[in-house]
């Protein structure tokens, strides 16, 4: 299995923060990534795919790098609304395996 | 719009079997282009990829619970089911049905871009 390994696990950060989060696949997958996010007592809500193709709807200070192994989500200016976990997942091999998450919470 | 819909027992007892029926509506499951899935989320915890089905029935697993799940589809009722055998605490879980586009491919480009609400599954006794 492809085990995906997110850092950091949790970050604090304040609203008009600019924000990296990492993706880090244990063999390369090409472009095969997707990203999402998922607040409390919801379903995941699909922010990236193809590694840096913005899903329909998705606001454009998202954004999305790499190739390979190592990947990024960033967020330009954090808003109230971002904070919230995020997973990536890989769909390069199966089981479709998703990193451990990222919880962005308030500074 | 799209909208899928979890139903089932909530409570399950250790070593019986879990059932799950996604409804989808808005769409039909019949669709040769769409792939339908499971995902679940144990509380506190992170995400792990059960399982997909295709209209025509084939299905890839997660080998971790290979042995014990069951995905199948019901194109009349415009439905899919998980049926996950022998379960145990490990197993309780919030459990979402979601679709992908399908592609012909293992490697795929398309991740889950409609999920439903999800079902708490509690095992206990």
């Amino acid at each position: 299995d492809i085990q995906l390994t997110q850092s950091p696990s949790f970050l604090s950060a304040s609203v008009g923060d600019r924000v990296t989060i990492t993706c880090r696949a244990s063999q390369g997958i090409s472009s095969f990534l997707a990203w999402y996010q998922q607040k409390p007592g919801k379903a995941p809500k699909l922010l990236i795919y193809a590694a840096s193709t913005l899903q329909s709807g998705v606001p454009s200070r998202f954004s999305g790098s790499g190739s390979g192994t190592e990947f990024t989500l960033t967020i330009s200016s954090l808003q109230p609304e971002d904070f919230a976990t995020y997973y990536c997942q890989q769909l390069n091999s199966y089981p479709r395996t998703f990193g451990q998450g990222t919880k962005l919470e308030i500074k | 719009q799209l909208q899928l819909q979890e139903s089932g027992p909530g409570l399950v007892k250790p070593s019986e079997t879990l059932s799950l029926t996604c409804t989808v509506s808005g769409g039909s499951i019949s669709s040769s282009s769409y792939y339908w899935g499971w995902i679940r989320q144990p509380p506190g915890k992170g995400l792990e990829w059960i399982g997909n089905i295709y209209y025509s029935g084939s299905t890839y697993y997660n080998p971790s619970l290979k042995s014990r799940v069951t995905i199948s589809v019901d194109t009349s009722k415009n439905q899919f089911s998980l049926k996950l055998s022998s379960v145990t605490a490990a197993d309780t879980a919030v459990y979402y049905c979601a679709r992908r586009i399908y592609c012909s491919s293992t490697s795929c480009y398309w991740p889950y871009d409609y999920w439903g609400q999800g079902t708490l599954v509690t095992v206990s006794s």
